[in-house]
């Protein structure tokens, strides 16, 4: 079993839906979870970081933790085309190494 | 302010060759760590280095080193290229290794071709 697993994917929205990425992960002393973006040949970059249980909201962006289920999960409001990409998710089980899925592909379809 | 600098972009080797990839931080950034992106798969952790210690290791083979200087910029040699190590190589930094400062934050990266 992976540490941290990520919907194979690839997921396809209509613009304007919601899509919806889900995370789990297996170290129960995980304590800070993060969501990045990676567009195709290009570096992660940060969209989201949470850490206390419950949601997190940065404009578009809901990120949501759970970490009796041990499950993390981003939603994307009103996507748009240009949210397609491959995103990330990424546990610390301890201070400054950061465990990351494989990713799950997103499209938004025009 | 700049963030993550990566050195090179990009590269081709030869099996058996040796390369060393550079990074500077974000500035005020004390951590530094190195991750290994393969296609189609998410980064995986090498060494993660602050105030010029050690503090992590992952899974690799002695074959890769790496080192922090006193201004924070590290440098990732890999040894005996072999062709599975054709990869994109990540530099990140973050502010310390504290829970509330241990976010990571990536360069551009240098893409590493071993032929």
């Amino acid at each position: 079993q992976k540490e941290v697993e990520q919907n194979s994917g690839p997921l396809s929205v209509p613009e304007g839906a919601i899509a919806s990425l889900n995370c789990t992960y297996s170290d129960r002393g995980s304590q800070s979870f993060f969501w990045y973006r990676q567009y195709s040949g290009k570096s992660p970059e940060l969209i989201m970081s949470i850490y206390s249980n419950g949601d997190k909201e940065d404009g578009r962006f809901t990120a949501q933790l759970n970490k009796a289920s041990q499950y993390v999960s981003l939603l994307i409001r009103d996507s748009q085309p240009s949210d397609s990409a491959t995103y990330l998710c990424a546990v610390n089980t301890n201070a400054g190494k950061s465990t990351f899925g494989d990713g799950t592909t997103l499209t938004v379809k025009p | 302010d700049a963030g993550v600098t990566q050195s090179p972009t990009h590269l081709i080797k030869t099996r058996g060759q040796q390369v060393t990839l550079r990074c500077s931080p974000i500035s005020g950034h004390k951590s530094v760590s190195w991750y290994q992106q393969v296609l189609g798969q998410g980064p995986q952790f090498i060494f993660q280095y602050y105030e010029k210690e050690e503090r992590g290791r992952g899974n690799f083979p002695d074959r890769f080193s790496a080192r922090q200087f006193p201004n924070y910029s590290s440098e990732l040699n890999v040894n005996a290229l072999l062709l599975g190590d054709s990869a994109l190589y990540l530099c990140a930094s973050s502010w310390g290794v504290t829970i509330s400062g241990n976010t990571i934050y990536f360069g551009e990266g240098s893409w590493l071709t071993v032929v």
